[in-house]
């Protein structure tokens, strides 16, 4: 069976530090990949995605970055964390026949930048 | 991006049905309805979804209008276990997955 892997669980940081969040994907290949980002309360916000090794696309322009080194393997960075980078980070991933499937979500690291 | 519009909240009575819906006007002939729930501090879980048809699975049944510009998940008998927020979304089929794009959803009480 599939499963998804995201760490850390929690993670306090201060601001200008570097950040890396790492997310795998166990059981398929050639997964879709997303990150995304909560803030307080609700709202998801799509980060980032990948369809394929090295392929990045970006939905909002900020001080993240995201890579794709291997194909199950997600990876979300900053050079130098904002206080506005605190909150709710969720890796996904879903089969490559898109929507017809529906989309498995990490468990989420809660980062604090302090 | 895709739209759709729910209540902000819900409230249900333990063990009874709750009826979550969700327009999403806007909606395209390709475009497949996906609902999923989220827990507090937890990722978002897989709930439901659809094209045209209705669909049952062992959380839930989704109906969808024959306009297909609405929706209604359907929790047959709520638990206390079912209370989350509850999103709804309509995304476009595409060989390279697609795009889930969260609105607020509808958070859903259930009382004992």
């Amino acid at each position: 069976s599939q499963t998804i892997h995201q760490w850390p669980a929690t993670l306090v940081q201060p601001v200008g530090s570097p950040l890396s969040l790492e997310c795998t994907v166990e059981g398929t290949s050639n997964p879709n990949l997303y990150w995304y980002r909560q803030a307080a309360g609700r709202g998801l916000q799509l980060l980032f995605y990948s369809v394929g090794i090295g392929q990045i696309s970006s939905e909002v322009p900020q001080n993240l970055s995201a890579s794709r080194p291997q194909d199950r393997q997600f990876i979300l960075s900053s050079k130098k964390l904002l206080l506005s980078d605190s909150g709710f980070y969720l890796c996904a991933w879903s089969g490559t026949g898109g929507a017809r499937f529906g989309y498995t979500f990490g468990s989420g690291t809660r980062l604090t930048v302090v | 991006d895709a739209k759709t519009t729910q209540p902000n909240s819900m409230e249900s009575n333990e063990e009874e049905p709750v009826h979550l819906p969700c327009n999403h006007s806007t909606i395209s002939g390709t475009d497949y309805i996906h609902w999923y729930r989220q827990l507090p501090s937890q990722g978002p879980e897989y709930v439901i979804h659809g094209l045209t048809s209705n669909v049952n699975n062992r959380m839930a049944s989704l109906a969808i209008a024959e306009d297909r510009k609405s929706s209604t998940l359907i929790l047959h008998r709520a638990t206390l276990r079912d209370a989350a927020v509850y999103y709804c979304i309509h995304i476009q089929w595409t060989n390279q997955g697609g795009k889930l794009i969260f609105g607020q959803g509808t958070e859903l009480s259930v009382k004992p």
